[in-house]
């Protein structure tokens, strides 16, 4: 199975920072990634698909990039709404894995 | 609207099955797939499966092989996940979730707690 594994897993951070998340793939998933937000309780939110596409619905403020092993998360102003946990998922393979998942906190 | 809406919590003992579904409505059925993906307590996604609600084509978890079996019911557009041989480390939310065009989960169900516990 392709591992993913994501960096910081505990991010903190103030309104306004500029956050990036990167989740790095075990091997090359050309661009078949998406990004989630989580918050406590509810069930995942797709953000960005293929990498780079926006979700409709999605502030502009969230973007993603990357393309093989390497892959970025961005969110350009933290907004008070951000603060969850975000995952990364690879579908490359018929098997699907996500990454441990990042903790946005509030600094 | 796409909606889906899962069953009720259950509670099993382990060695028992649990059998959870997954109603879709809002759009055409048959023209995406499902996928399944559970959370313990406490801890991160995990992807368990996925079906084509068009031919029924699975793809499971390696981990999860020989004790899942993902199905789906046409006639009443919802997909199904049992999951056999219940552990106490089985217990988790359990979400369905449809695929979009280009990858990723768009559309969630509620989720349903599963708890195992003798």
């Amino acid at each position: 199975d392709i591992q993913m594994t994501q960096s910081p897993s505990t991010l903190s951070a103030s309104v306004g920072d500029r956050v990036t998340i990167t989740c790095r793939a075990s091997q090359s998933i050309s661009s078949w990634l998406a990004w989630y937000q989580q918050k406590p309780g509810k069930a995942p939110k797709l953000l960005i698909y293929k990498a780079s596409s926006l979700e409709s619905g999605v502030p502009s403020r969230f973007s993603g990039s990357g393309s093989g092993t390497e892959f970025t998360l961005t969110i350009s102003s933290l907004q008070p709404d951000d603060f969850a946990t975000y995952y990364c998922q690879q579908y490359n393979t018929p098997t699907w894995t996500f990454g441990q998942g990042t903790k946005v906190e509030i600094k | 609207q796409v909606q889906l809406v899962q069953s009720g919590a259950e509670v099993k003992k382990p060695g028992a099955s649990v059998k959870v579904s997954c109603k879709a409505s809002g759009y055409t059925f048959t023209s995406y797939g499902i996928s399944w993906v559970r959370q313990a307590p406490g801890q991160g996604l995990e992807w368990m499966g996925w079906i084509s609600a068009y031919n029924g084509n699975t793809n499971y978890a390696q981990k999860l092989q020989g004790r899942v079996t993902m199905t789906t019911d046409t006639s009443t557009s919802t997909a199904y996940m049992e999951l056999r041989s219940l552990r106490s480390d089985d217990t988790a939310v359990y979400y369905c979730a449809r695929e979009r065009e280009s990858g990723g989960s768009s559309y969630w169900g509620q989720g349903t707690l599963v708890t195992v516990s003798s």
